[in-house]
């Protein structure tokens, strides 16, 4: 079965600290991963995609690695901010169009002053 | 300023009515999904449609459930009878094929009472 898994469910940090979030899947075969922000009460944002080839991607101050071998991925988040508080959610999809894809629980993450 | 639109944002509804919501994808996108998401499930896929076309929606009740993509405009998704089980937010989302990633709406809150 197709599974994707997000640790750890919730984190707490302080403005300015660096965090890592991880996202462990079984899903096969693979076309790609996202990963996702979102808001309370709003619809998530993609904040980067990697296809099977790609092992680091950043956008801005968000940096995504891939390791096929190991199916691992993970979300570091530097120097981050109030506005960084959100769940972020990881989805991989074993066709190229989004379709077919599995979800994760996402790590809801707070950051306070 | 492309987005996904869609409507009504709220929607509070008695058990047994009939629900339809709307999602108007961004212009040029050829893929659109439906999904649901509750804070016990996560992001569930219910449907996904190419060029109009459905191409899964295994993920849907098919009892109750209905999608359809009129036109390349507008993307509906209807319960009937609705039960309060379906109380969730639905989001829709489009895309392009490969590589892609899925452009998501404010979505719809559900409250079946």
């Amino acid at each position: 079965k197709n599974q994707v898994e997000q640790s750890p469910q919730s984190l707490i940090i302080l403005e300015g600290k660096n965090c890592t979030l991880q996202c462990n899947y079984t899903v096969s075969p693979f076309s790609n991963l996202r990963w996702y922000k979102q808001d309370t009460g709003r619809g998530p944002v993609s904040l980067t995609i990697m296809t099977f080839s790609e092992n680091t991607k950043s956008n801005g101050r968000y940096t995504a690695t891939l390791d096929a071998d190991t199916k691992q991925s993970s979300l570091h988040i530097t120097a981050s901010q109030l506005s960084d508080s959100a769940s972020y959610i990881c989805v991989v999809s074993a066709t190229a169009n989004a379709g077919k894809s599995t979800f994760g629980d996402g790590t809801t993450l707070t950051v306070k002053p | 300023d492309a987005r996904v639109t869609q409507t009504p944002r709220h929607k509070v509804t008695e058990m047994g009515q009939e629900v339809t919501m709307r999602c108007q994808p961004i212009l040029g996108h050829n893929t659109v999904f439906w999904y649901r998401q509750t804070m016990m499930q996560g992001l569930e896929l219910l449907a996904y449609f190419r060029n109009r076309a459905p191409l899964d929606d295994s993920g849907m009740p098919k009892d109750r459930f209905s999608a359809e993509m009129p036109d390349a405009t507008l993307a509906t998704l209807k319960i009937q009878p609705s039960e309060p089980r379906d109380s969730a937010v639905y989001f829709c989302a489009s895309g392009l094929e490969t590589p892609s990633e899925a452009f998501f709406g404010q979505g719809t809150r559900l409250t079946v009472v």
